[in-house]
């Protein structure tokens, strides 16, 4: 199958700074993506998303940015919570078919 | 019902046994993906199924590897004579579209 996923980076923030998550996607004819959150023994939750007619997307203390040129997106979480510690993964689908897939997940580690 | 459903949560079977999971869909989704987790690791594509039409096998690893789906019902992914690197979470995602999937917690596969 499809392979993603190593061994997943780390990122430990203090409570209360933002975070900033980076994905490199893989598919230039990718339209669009997505950011998960999988908290322990979970499945993995929709956060926000973007298409790639734009270059920056807002929701509530998170954002994506959208680099189609350098092929990149990444997350940033404002204030940064302990609720906010999980594996942030994102995901592309578009092009021939519409498989989603998904990079390399990041751990976020909030500390208090 | 609310969610994407998966069953069993968790399964441990002898090296050699076949094994059956099962994903119940939110209902009116017609686009169901099955991917497996490796501990600590990313999101690997197996199948894709959208509506009635032929679905997307090319992220099952082996011949060992078989899913099932009628119209927009009940998938079920089976595994022949498990292998202890099967091992994994496997989780079960659907959506009423191709861009809005919601994941069901997964069913915890252990090969002894």
């Amino acid at each position: 199958g499809e392979s993603v996923g190593l061994h997943l980076p780390t990122l430990s923030v203090q409570e209360g700074d933002n975070s900033i998550i980076n994905c490199a996607y893989s598919n230039s004819a990718s339209d669009y993506f997505i950011w998960y959150k999988q908290e322990s023994g979970k499945g993995p939750q929709f956060i926000i998303d973007i298409r790639s007619n734009m270059d920056k997307r807002q929701g509530q203390r998170v954002t994506v940015l959208l680099n189609k040129t350098v092929k990149h997106l990444s997350l940033q979480i404002a204030a940064t919570q302990p609720g906010d510690s999980a594996v942030y993964f994102c995901a592309e689908t578009g092009g021939a078919t519409n498989k989603l897939i998904f990079g390399t997940g990041t751990l976020l580690a909030v500390q208090p | 019902g609310a969610g994407v459903s998966q069953s069993p949560s968790n399964k441990v079977t002898e090296k050699g046994k076949d094994v059956e999971l099962r994903c119940d869909p939110i209902s009116g989704h017609t686009a169901l993906y099955w991917y497996r987790q490796r501990l600590g690791q990313g999101l690997e594509f197996l199948i894709y199924f959208q509506g009635n039409s032929a679905p997307d096998k090319s992220g099952l690893p082996s011949d060992r590897f078989s899913a099932e789906r009628t119209g927009e019902s009940v998938s079920t992914l089976t595994i022949q004579r498990t292998q202890q690197e099967d091992s994994a979470v496997y989780l079960c995602a659907t959506g009423p579209k191709r861009q809005t999937f919601t994941f069901g917690s997964g069913t915890r596969l252990t090969v002894v």
